[in-house]
């Protein structure tokens, strides 16, 4: 079946770098997306790999290796506001659908 | 207004009431999808319209009805819903996936009760 794991929750350090981790199993793959929602919020884009190797877009990077079916959001200089929930996302096939995971919240600390 | 609206954007209904979920997009888009959002699940996907036309029914049930009058507009018709349906429902647009980057811009959503 499709699925998508990722961490329930993730806890760092304001100004510290973290690590949000994606492991799929789709029966195809297009490209691996980033969300950000905030609470109460709705899920904003953050990025979409398509090829393998790393995309840098300020603080944010994310990385993808389609051969471990695996992609990674970096997060840089990490600041309170990024306190929220990270989705990622399969397109897997050439239709319009995305398959989610079930998202990982990611608390900062002082 | 700009990006995707939705209204309203709180709703508390009985089982028995009928009512709609309105999404606009503003974006010049031609897909608009419906998602369910619950705590701590996946998005569930549950309809997609493409140009106006459906192409996607996740096993929705039927007291989920779907209409897309044109592009920019898309709704959720309710009626005869059960508490476990209570969820923040999602509208969210997208332009033609073929063009490489792939995105979907969300609506705030609607956060709804059934009571």
């Amino acid at each position: 079946g499709q699925s998508l794991e990722q961490p329930s929750e993730v806890t760092a350090v304001e100004g510290a770098i973290v690590q949000i981790n994606c492991t799929y199993q789709t029966s195809g793959f297009y490209g691996l997306s980033w969300y950000q929602q905030h609470d109460g919020g709705a899920p904003t884009f953050l990025s979409y790999n398509a090829l393998d190797g790393l995309e840098e877009t300020g603080r944010f990077s994310s990385f993808l290796s389609r051969s471990d079916s695996y992609g990674y959001l970096l997060l840089q200089e990490l600041q309170m506001k990024d306190s929220a929930s990270y989705f990622c996302a399969v397109r897997e096939d050439s239709n319009y659908q995305l398959i989610w995971g079930a998202g990982t919240k990611l608390i900062i600390k002082p | 207004e700009t990006g995707v609206t939705q209204t309203p954007r709180h709703l508390v209904m009985g089982m028995t009431n009928k009512k709609s979920l309105k999404c606009e997009q503003h974006l010049g888009h031609n897909a608009m999808y419906w998602y369910k959002q619950s705590a701590k699940k996946p998005l569930e996907l549950m309809f997609v319209y493409n140009f106006k036309e459906q192409t996607e029914n996740n096993s929705v049930p039927s007291r989920f009805s779907p209409e897309c009058p044109n592009s920019s507009h898309l709704f959720l018709h309710l009626h005869t819903l059960q508490p476990e349906d209570s969820a923040l429902y999602l509208c969210a647009s997208s332009q033609d996936p073929s063009g490489g980057v792939y995105e979907q811009y969300f609506g705030p959503g609607t956060r709804l009760t059934v009571t």
